[in-house]
Parts: structure tokens; sequence; C-alpha cells
């Protein structure tokens, strides 16, 4: 049973350019969150969709941000027209439920923008 | 605006040494404390803790809640080199399905 996919791993993007971070979630699992961690601190919620559905997107920045999550096929992060302050490591997590020690982290994609 | 403290924010001991982090919190509507290891890599879940007082334990890991105190502690004893990483502390937020992160602990065992 895969753990939480991401992929890529490491994206550099020029600034300007857009930036596309996929995730596949656990197999049977519904819920997904994304988290950012800007470097030397602490993972801040972004967030959390179910199927075809945002929840609570409360944690994106209001513009150049999106997220989906498709009937089919992996949830995507997408930063349009990117820029330096949005180099970090981006966690894609999954969960069966809502309580907390059922979610699962991805590996991170680590986004460099040059 | 909920927060998540935690200290220090780096600490180097020796192996064999017993360290203990710090977690401290202030939220809306608690639900829940979790403790995190992270190794360059995906957050790996170490407890979670509801009831004040109650140690929770793993090997030489424990940890405890005090919801009066609003805090938490992680301890580890007779620390070994890959103990090392950053231990991140979070609080589930009830009513809202996502977790607040301290800004971690970086640990580093030194041979």
């Amino acid at each position: 049973n895969a753990g939480v996919m991401q992929n890529p791993r490491h994206l550099v993007r020029r600034r300007g350019q857009e930036a596309r971070l996929r995730c596949s979630p656990m197999k049977g699992h519904s819920h997904v969150y994304w988290y950012r961690q800007l470097p030397e601190e602490g993972l801040k919620f972004m967030v959390y969709l179910q199927k075809e559905n945002i929840i609570d997107e409360s944690g994106m920045p209001k513009e150049r941000f999106s997220a989906e999550f498709p009937k089919e096929g992996p949830s995507i992060l997408r930063i349009q027209q990117v820029v330096r302050g949005d180099s970090a490591a981006y966690f894609c997590a999954s969960s069966l439920d809502i309580r907390g020690n059922t979610i699962y982290f991805g590996e991170g994609s680590w986004l460099t923008v040059v | 605006e909920d927060k998540v403290v935690q200290s220090p924010l780096s600490l180097v001991v020796h192996e064999g040494d017993t360290v203990t982090l710090n977690c401290s919190y202030e939220v809306t509507n608690f639900r829940s404390l979790l403790w995190y290891k992270q190794e360059k890599k995906a957050p790996t879940f170490l407890f979670m803790l509801t009831s004040s007082g109650i140690e929770k334990k793993s090997g030489r890991l424990s940890s405890i809640l005090d919801k009066k105190e609003l805090s938490s502690i992680l301890n580890i004893t007779a620390t070994q080199t890959g103990d090392s990483a950053i231990y991140l502390c979070a609080v589930e937020v009830q009513g809202a399905q996502k977790l607040v992160f301290g800004q971690g602990t970086r640990l580093t065992i030194n041979p």
C-alpha cells in the first residue's frame, strides 16, 4: 500500500512561470491537505479538500494559488506567476477520516524560484 | 489567531544525553496535540495527546500534555545519532480539519 505520493520532488522555476505540484493520496483516502514549509519554519496549513470540493482554503494566498482534487486523478496545487518568496517545501497529506493521528504526509515537493 | 510555540528552536547534545523539548499553544478550540519527527522528508507521526497528565511512551520517547498550562513536553532518553531531526508539535483545532504547527525544534545528537 503506497503512501502519499508527491511529484515532482524538486522543481525549479523562473520568476513568472507556473508551478504545478501533484499529490496522490493513500489508497482509500478521500481527505487531502496541503501545507507549506518555509525555510526554518514549521508547516503552515494551506487548504483542505475532499473529492471535487474545497472544504477550507483559509491558509491559501488570495492570488496566484489554487488547488483542486478532481474525481479522477491526483490533487493539484497550482502556483501561477511564481515569485522568489514562493520557494518552499510543499507537503501534501491525506487521511481516511478527520482525526489528526490518521493524517499521513508525503515526502514533499521542494520548489525553488530563481 | 491560533498559535503554537516550541522551544528551544535548536539543541545540540551528546549521544546518551536526555533531552526535553517544549511546546506551548494558544488555540480557540483545542482537540488534540501531536508530535512529529521530520528528517528532511515527510513528517512521521510520534504521539497524539488528548488528555492531561497521561504519559504516552514509545521506546526511549515519551510525551505528556498539561491542559492547565497549555503545554506539552517530549522527552528522549539515551539519545542516539539517529534521533537527530526536527521535532514538530502541532495542535488539532476542534471543528476545523487542520493542524497548527509550531516552528519546530532542530535536535542534533553528536557522537
